[in-house]
């Protein structure tokens, strides 16, 4: 398994501005996935993001608004950009571990509430 | 492309009864993976299990069980004596194989389960 943090939990934030959040794993892994998770809904990914290479993003996600950094196999961070109250969900990131089937292990998530 | 759908939003029962989750999924692929996860109050996604398309067995693990059945795409799973704790929302996902599908999850939409005490 994997032990994921992510910075902050949660943040409340005013329409127009920015958030980086940061995903932090206890080891390296090639496969780090962000997702959001709207109110009530269901988990969307937003992006995969492998180290050393652009990540890549899902149908209806722009690297303009949700720009992603890799530097190393152990750290990632999202930024949400230009918010809007539309973008207040829980963020979550995840790792893939293994091989022959990868197991998914999630991170707390992120807590965004836009104003 | 791949799909997960859970026909349950919401089931509601009383302490020590069972209860069981549907899931069916879509895909084209021959190779997949299945997973459930549990999502409690808090907020964290807690990885309970992962098949994959060509193990059919059933599988326990504890009050937890998964029916995994190819014919008819389905991936249900059952909480036996269900107890309070188990109060939470529970997301069936599917993942295709093959570099190309990248591991990524498509989630279901979602049961939310609450016992009773």
């Amino acid at each position: 398994s994997a032990v994921i943090s992510q910075k902050p939990s949660r943040d409340i934030c005013q329409r127009g501005t920015s958030l980086t959040i940061q995903c932090q794993v206890d080891s390296q892994v090639t496969m780090m996935f962000w997702y959001r998770q709207q109110p009530g809904q269901s988990l969307t990914l937003i992006a995969t993001a492998n180290q050393g290479s652009e990540a890549t993003y899902e149908s209806g996600f722009v690297i303009d608004k949700f720009p992603i950094s890799r530097p190393n196999l152990t750290f990632s961070t999202l930024t949400v950009s230009n918010m809007s109250p539309e973008d207040s969900s829980i963020y979550l990131c995840s790792v893939s571990i293994g091989g022959g089937g990868y197991e998914q292990y999630f991170g707390p998530g992120t807590r965004l509430t836009v104003t | 492309a791949q799909k997960v759908t859970q026909a349950q939003t919401e089931i509601s029962v009383v302490e020590k009864e069972d209860v069981t989750l549907d899931c069916v999924y879509e895909t084209r692929d021959t190779t997949y993976y299945l997973f459930w996860y549990k999502q409690p109050p808090s907020g964290e996604l807690v990885f309970l299990i992962r098949r994959n398309s060509f193990d059919e067995q059933n599988e326990i693990s504890g009050r937890y069980s998964w029916n995994f059945q190819k014919s008819t795409s389905s991936f249900n799973f059952t909480i036996t004596a269900s107890q309070v704790v188990d109060s939470a929302v529970y997301f069936c996902a599917l993942s295709e194989a093959g570099e190309a599908a990248g591991n990524k999850l498509t989630f279901g939409g979602g049961t939310r389960v609450l016992v009773k005490p």
